[in-house]
């Protein structure tokens, strides 16, 4: 079975720290993807990645970064958090191949405060 | 561009009854579909998923999905809901690295 592991379940930080989100994959997927997922809206792309130290910006990258150096892993960097960056994060891998579905972790959710 | 419309917030059904839960899309070219479910404190699980050919999908727990071209829609469908169903579910369309969410559907199951 495909497993992805995220470092934290639950994480609280103080605004303005940097924050960093790791995201783990054991199938050797090429592409990586983090979303956040806020209640109303559903999951949200904010940055993927399809090779090691690829990365593309998604729908909402603005107070993100990422780094992806080696292909398993795919981190998730809030260069200063904000209270508007409290939120529940996920992170997907899935092989190349346009049918194949995203395997998903268990989640973060981040409160900044 | 592609968006997905879950027009149901919160439903919520009878252990034992039917469920049905909506999924409408935009895409431009065939689409690939698919319906997630979301227990409470996890990350998604893959119900099923449509890429072609016959309609009406099977999916894990006893759900199943009908694609409709004409009604651009996907709705999820299981025949008797159990109390263990009781979650959130996201209907995705796209592929690649373009996935697009619908905002959810939770799920309440009544003894």
């Amino acid at each position: 079975d495909v497993k992805v592991t995220q470092s934290s379940r639950y994480l609280v930080k103080r605004t303005g720290e940097k924050v960093f989100l790791e995201c783990v994959q054991d199938m050797d997927h090429e592409n990586m993807f983090w979303y956040r997922q806020d209640p109303g809206l559903g999951l949200r792309l904010i940055y993927f990645s399809y090779d090691v130290k690829m990365k593309e910006k998604g729908d909402i990258p603005e107070g993100y970064s990422v780094s992806r150096e080696k292909k398993e892993r795919f981190s998730l960097i809030l260069e200063s958090a904000s209270t508007n960056q409290t939120s529940m994060y996920l992170c997907a891998s899935r092989p190349t191949g346009g049918k194949n579905e995203q395997y998903f972790g268990p989640g973060t959710r981040l409160t900044v405060t | 561009a592609q968006s997905v419309t879950q027009p149901d917030i919160h439903i919520t059904v009878s252990e034992g009854a039917s469920l049905e839960l909506r999924c409408n899309y935009s895409y431009g070219a065939t689409p690939y579909l698919f319906w997630y479910v979301q227990s409470p404190g996890q990350g998604l699980q893959l119900l099923l998923k449509y890429f072609s050919g016959d309609t009406l999908v099977q999916g894990i727990k006893g759900f199943e999905a009908e694609f409709k071209r004409s009604q651009s829609s996907f709705n999820l469908r299981k025949p008797s809901v159990h109390w263990s169903d009781a979650a959130e579910y996201f209907c995705a369309v796209g592929a690649n690295y373009d996935m697009r969410f619908g905002a959810g559907t939770r799920l309440t199951v009544k003894p």
